[in-house]
């Protein structure tokens, strides 16, 4: 079984640019979809974003404008930019594995908290 | 966008009582792309159900899924303590993809 964990900054200053790192170790990053997904605290999960290993990508139109998320094969990480960061963004952040059209598995999750 | 929605929003029930959760989208989706997610506090989600009625792996019979179409239900016979959680369904489609806003079941 995959498994993945994200790592980076849990505090971010309001209008910087949040940066994620999942690393996937029991399976190659050159297959399947991976995704960011997000829940801020007592609310409901969001979808980020998701890659494929051609490097195709889609973003939450709601996010669109301030997200990157990118592959790095060389590491089998996958990357999350969140720029122009306010208290909205202030969530737990799930990196996951996408197969037969689900998210089949998940990091642990990291909260990141967008305050100065 | 397909919106997905859930209900109830709290389903109260005792261990070994059978729980019926719903699932419902704005317009007709593929039953391939719908899936059922388990949270307990502080944890990853988990898949339980893909393809709106297979049952991922370690996921015990007493969860099944079933439904098409606009309206899919997972339903939970025989309730165990750990299966007290908030339950989430989410769509997959060919560009965005969606969550319904959570049921939780909680022990009565």
């Amino acid at each position: 079984q995959v498994q993945l964990q994200e790592s980076g900054p849990g505090l971010v200053k309001p209008s910087e640019t949040l940066s994620l790192t999942c690393t996937v170790s029991g399976g190659s990053i050159s297959n399947y979809y991976w995704s960011w997904i997000r829940q801020a605290p007592g609310k409901g999960l969001e979808c980020i974003g998701y890659i494929y290993n051609t490097g195709s990508t889609y973003y939450n139109p709601s996010l669109k404008s301030r997200v990157t998320i990118s592959l790095d094969t060389s590491k089998n990480q996958f990357s999350l930019k969140l720029s122009s960061v306010t208290a909205a963004d202030t969530a737990v952040y799930y990196c996951g594995r996408v197969g037969d059209y689900a998210l089949k598995d998940w990091g642990q999750g990291t909260l990141v908290t967008v305050s100065s | 966008e397909i919106v997905l929605t859930q209900s109830p929003g709290t389903l109260s029930l005792s261990p070994g009582e059978s729980a019926t959760l719903s699932c419902r989208a704005s317009q007709s989706v593929s039953s391939t792309s719908l899936a059922w997610y388990q949270q307990k506090p502080g944890q990853a989600p988990r898949l339980v159900i893909y393809g709106a009625s297979t049952r991922a792996t370690g996921i015990p019979d007493r969860f099944s899924g079933s439904g098409s179409g606009t309206d899919f239900t997972l339903t939970i016979s025989r309730l165990e303590p750990e299966d007290f959680a908030v339950y989430y369904c989410q769509h997959f489609g060919s560009s965005l993809w969606t969550f319904g806003q959570g049921t939780k079941v909680e022990i009565k």
